[in-house]
């Protein structure tokens, strides 16, 4: 059974901070990784996807990196804004478990002006 | 071109009652998903279709629950009769398919569902 686990829970940043978000999953066959950002009272975005193949993408100030054989993908913010601030989720494709995506519990990121 | 779209945004319903969401998915998305998130909860899957069929059931909750996506368009997830444990945020997202980035999932804003 897959379980997705992301740390911190929370993060206070002052604005202009280079952060880093972790996120760890148990079963390293994995088909692809999303990073999301959800906003308070508002739906999922999709932020980047990386397929198992890849090791980063990039889109913009955000980078994201997979490291499947030990489980972990992180994912970097630079120059952090106070827009930033969200919940940022990381989920998790596994080809055995069909298309659905297995979820973390989310960092809440604060970017204090 | 138009995003993952739900209805109702919100709805409070009492326990025994019957709610029904929609979920209408971007135009040409075949894959149509729903997932929840209940009270301090990670966002968990629901069931998967593909265009009309059901592909995964595997995370619905009970049989209380009946979802439908007649003609592989819009989708319904019905909740008869609904339960105090019910109440959450109900999530839809679609995919285009295929290989690779086909497999980005898009998600709607949700539904909060509130059983009182």
């Amino acid at each position: 059974k897959q379980e997705v686990t992301q740390i911190p829970a929370a993060l206070s940043v002052p604005e202009g901070e280079n952060l880093v978000l972790n996120c760890s999953f148990t079963d390293s066959a994995i088909y692809n990784l999303q990073w999301f950002r959800q906003d308070p009272g508002k739906g999922l975005t999709s932020l980047l996807l990386i397929q198992s193949s890849q090791r980063e993408q990039t889109s913009g100030r955000l980078n994201a990196s997979l490291d499947k054989s030990s489980g972990r993908s992180t994912l970097y913010i630079a120059a952090s804004q106070p827009g930033d601030s969200a919940t940022y989720l990381c989920a998790v494709r596994n080809m055995e478990y069909g298309n659905k995506l297995v979820f973390g519990a989310g960092t809440i990121l604060r970017v204090k002006s | 071109e138009a995003g993952v779209t739900q209805f109702p945004s919100h709805s409070v319903i009492e326990k025994g009652q019957t709610v029904t969401l929609r979920c209408d998915p971007i135009s040409g998305h075949d894959n149509l998903y729903w997932y929840r998130r209940v009270m301090g909860k990670e966002i968990k899957f629901l069931l998967h279709f593909v265009k009309e069929s059901k592909q995964d059931e595997s995370g619905m909750p009970n049989n209380r629950f009946l979802a439908e996506r007649t003609g592989g368009t819009y989708s319904t997830l019905k909740v008869q009769p609904a339960e105090l444990e019910d109440s959450g945020v109900y999530f839809c997202a679609s995919s285009l398919g295929g290989s690779g980035r086909g497999y980005e999932q898009y998600f709607g804003p949700g539904t909060r569902l509130t059983v009182t």
